[in-house]
């Protein structure tokens, strides 16, 4: 059982690059999320996914786009990157069901991160 | 808006007892979390609070006032590996955690 997982774990990008970081988790979990973390700073939600193919913006979607593969894998696409996406990225994933609130923790797991530069 | 405050550092000494307080300001609130993550690494999941009152879990402790709009994590018999960042976030939707800035915490001998 290895969690959340992320590739890959660097990135160095020359501004205009595209990439995508992938992530993938094997908790069976409907809901999958992107956070970006800039130095010093909190977690800020790119995009998140409630269930298998449907796909939501965050707080700071704008650069980004995203894709709900399947239940396991969610993948951040980077279309033309710039210096300001320099961050790391956090994938996370939880078994809330989309919609459906609960009186419960929304306990949300972390996979270790993508550390990506854009010159 | 949303908005969170927390610390930004706290200072203690090993074997001592330190609070991490976090004020909120939402329109929709329905918990609130702590995460810790040490440098370098992912948040983790350390408490959580949806009602008001006290919630333990080993050493650690997480309090919820919702008419106050406020919360504090509660580390005790502090050792050195509790040195690291301290987030709290608040749950506004099924799907929607916003989180602080973070408190780093340092633990010293």
């Amino acid at each position: 059982n290895a969690g959340v997982t992320q590739t890959p774990k660097f990135q160095v990008l020359k501004t205009g690059q595209s990439m995508t970081l992938q992530c993938a988790q094997d908790m069976n979990h409907n809901s999958m999320y992107w956070y970006r973390q800039d130095p010093g700073m909190g977690l800020r939600l790119i995009y998140y996914s409630a269930s298998e193919g449907t796909t939501d913006k965050g707080e700071v979607p704008n650069g980004y786009n995203v894709s709900r593969l399947n239940k396991r894998e969610f993948s951040l696409r980077l279309e033309s990157a710039a210096p300001s996406q320099t961050s790391v990225y956090f994938c996370a994933s939880s078994d809330q069901m989309g919609g459906f609130l609960l009186i419960s923790t929304d306990t949300q797991y972390f996979g270790p991160g993508t550390r990506l530069t854009v010159l | 808006g949303q908005s969170l405050e927390q610390p930004s550092e706290v200072t203690a000494v090993e074997g001592a007892i330190v609070q991490i307080n976090c004020t909120y300001q939402t329109s929709g609130f329905y918990g609130l979390s702590w995460y810790q993550q040490h440098d370098g690494g992912a948040p983790t999941f350390l408490s959580y609070n949806a009602l008001d009152g006290l919630e333990e879990t080993g050493r650690f402790s997480s309090f919820l006032s919702r008419s106050d709009s406020y919360g504090y994590l509660l580390l005790q018999e502090l050792q050195m590996k509790d040195s690291a960042s301290y987030f709290c976030a608040f749950q506004t939707g099924a799907n929607n955690l916003f989180f602080g800035t973070g408190t780093r915490l340092t633990v010293i001998p």
